[in-house]
């Protein structure tokens, strides 16, 4: 079946330019998250949304970064004011969700490689 | 909090080498572990996995024992192969407050020549 979609692949902006990453879940899969990995920084959590629940968004590393998913599905990471230190691999996954599901593993996009000049 | 910490890289190996890469962690409660590869150029994905107590998770011949008394989750091969460069993360799923997210190592990366 399909996996994590994620667009574009790539991104290249300027600094100061607002940009939108987009990500398409595996259907049935209602807990969604977004990572960023920055070139030796390993892999970090910026958020993660589960059903209609409040999103957790304790990753977030400004307020310049925020997420939205529409009708539990398409989720969206917006970039504001984009800065050079934003350039990075913006990973999404997606799992299933409830009490049972931390033996499920999270599946991956093949990421969106933003560069902010 | 939950932490993962692997063993410092990068690995460098010969072809039909054998391969361990340590992962021990902390967590609360039980938590389910993972490992994923990266190769050049690619996304995440899940190489295996063992979600209780001495539990073997295995695929592509890389194997790895849940060892609560130790909390840790080694990776091992006993012949690698040059196809086998990428990138090994070690993450762990837990309960508690935000039991969603995997908390990954740092990663470690491996070269085999050939």
């Amino acid at each position: 079946g399909a996996g994590v979609s994620q667009s574009p692949s790539n991104k290249v902006t300027e600094k100061g330019k607002d940009v939108e990453l987009r990500c398409d879940p595996i259907s049935g899969h209602t807990a969604l998250y977004w990572y960023r990995q920055s070139l030796g920084q390993g892999l970090e959590f910026l958020i993660y949304f589960q059903g209609n629940s409040a999103p957790d968004k304790s990753g977030l590393p400004s307020d310049r970064f925020s997420a939205e998913r529409t009708g539990g599905s398409v989720s969206t990471l917006t970039i504001q004011r984009t800065q050079q230190e934003d350039s990075a691999v913006y990973l999404c996954a997606s799992s299933l969700a409830g009490v049972g599901a931390i033996s499920s593993p999270l599946h991956f996009g093949n990421g969106t490689r933003l560069t902010v000049t | 909090g939950n932490s993962v910490t692997q063993m410092e890289g990068p690995v460098t190996l010969s072809e039909e080498a054998f391969l361990t890469i340590n992962c021990t962690y902390t967590a609360t409660g039980y938590p389910s572990l993972f490992w994923y590869v990266q190769y050049p150029g690619e996304g995440l994905q899940l190489l295996l996995k063992a979600t209780k107590a001495d539990d073997k998770g295995s695929n592509k011949g890389f194997e790895a024992t849940y060892r609560k008394e130790t909390t840790s989750f080694h990776l091992e091969k006993g012949s690698v192969q040059v196809s086998d460069s990428a990138v090994y993360f070690c993450a762990l799923r837990a309960s508690g407050t935000s039991y969603g997210k995997l908390t990954f190592g740092q990663g470690t990366i491996l070269t085999v020549h050939p």
